[in-house]
């Protein structure tokens, strides 16, 4: 089955700063990679999510980058603010897995004011 | 409020006892996942429905795990002789079978069973 690996566990920036958080998967049929925040007691909201069939997107402070041929994805978050601070997950899916995420076990942005 | 609902969000029991969580979901979603996180994980899937037919079960859903969705609308998930490694935060995620299949999560149900 698919492996999603996430690196740091833990990150912590200075406001301002910039954030990378990385992720490997293992299936190369998955096409489909969301990211997710959750914050303390909350649920997992999507804040951004890329297909195979492109290799970059951009939403404000937030973008994505996919590598299909490393089989490896990064969330970039910029000017970080302290709302930022919270856990963050990387998924991957493929078609034939109707939507069936395996997610990464998260990484604990702080950002410090 | 138009998302993904569960409910109880909070559940206390003892071992041995059973136990059952509902998920209500976004209403023109025909997709209903099922998912299990413990601290510092991912969430792990459990078990999916399209419409009322329940697709997949993970391995890591025993015998002591079921789940419905009786009319395609809202479900159940079950657990039968609650065991201590039973303990978690039970999610329940719906899509739209489109070409995003983007999944919306509830509030989760927390489960301790001491």
């Amino acid at each position: 089955g698919e492996n999603v690996e996430q690196h740091p566990s833990t990150l912590s920036v200075q406001e301002g700063d910039s954030a990378v958080i990385k992720c490997t998967y293992s299936d190369s049929a998955s096409n489909y990679f969301p990211w997710y925040k959750q914050e303390l007691g909350k649920r997992p909201q999507l804040i951004i999510d890329i297909r195979s069939n492109v290799g970059e997107k951009k939403d404000q402070r937030i973008a994505v980058t996919l590598n299909k041929t490393a089989k490896h994805f990064s969330l970039h978050i910029t000017e970080t603010q302290p709302e930022d601070s919270a856990v963050y997950f990387c998924a991957a899916s493929k078609p034939t897995n109707a939507g069936k995420s395996t997610f990464g076990d998260g990484t604990t942005l702080t950002v410090k004011p | 409020d138009t998302g993904v609902s569960q409910d109880p969000r909070h559940k206390i029991t003892k071992r041995g006892q059973n136990v059952t969580f509902r998920c209500d979901p976004i209403s023109e979603h025909n997709r209903l996942y099922w998912y299990r996180q413990t601290l510092g994980q991912g969430p792990e899937f459990l078990t999916y429905f399209q419409n009322e037919a329940q697709l997949e079960k993970s391995r890591l859903l025993s015998d002591r795990f079921s789940a419905e969705r009786p009319k395609g609308s809202f479900s159940t998930l079950e657990i039968q002789r609650t065991e201590q490694g039973d303990s978690a935060m039970y999610l329940c995620a719906s899509s739209l079978r489109d070409n995003t299949d983007t999944q919306y999560f509830g509030p989760g149900t927390r489960l301790t069973v001491l």
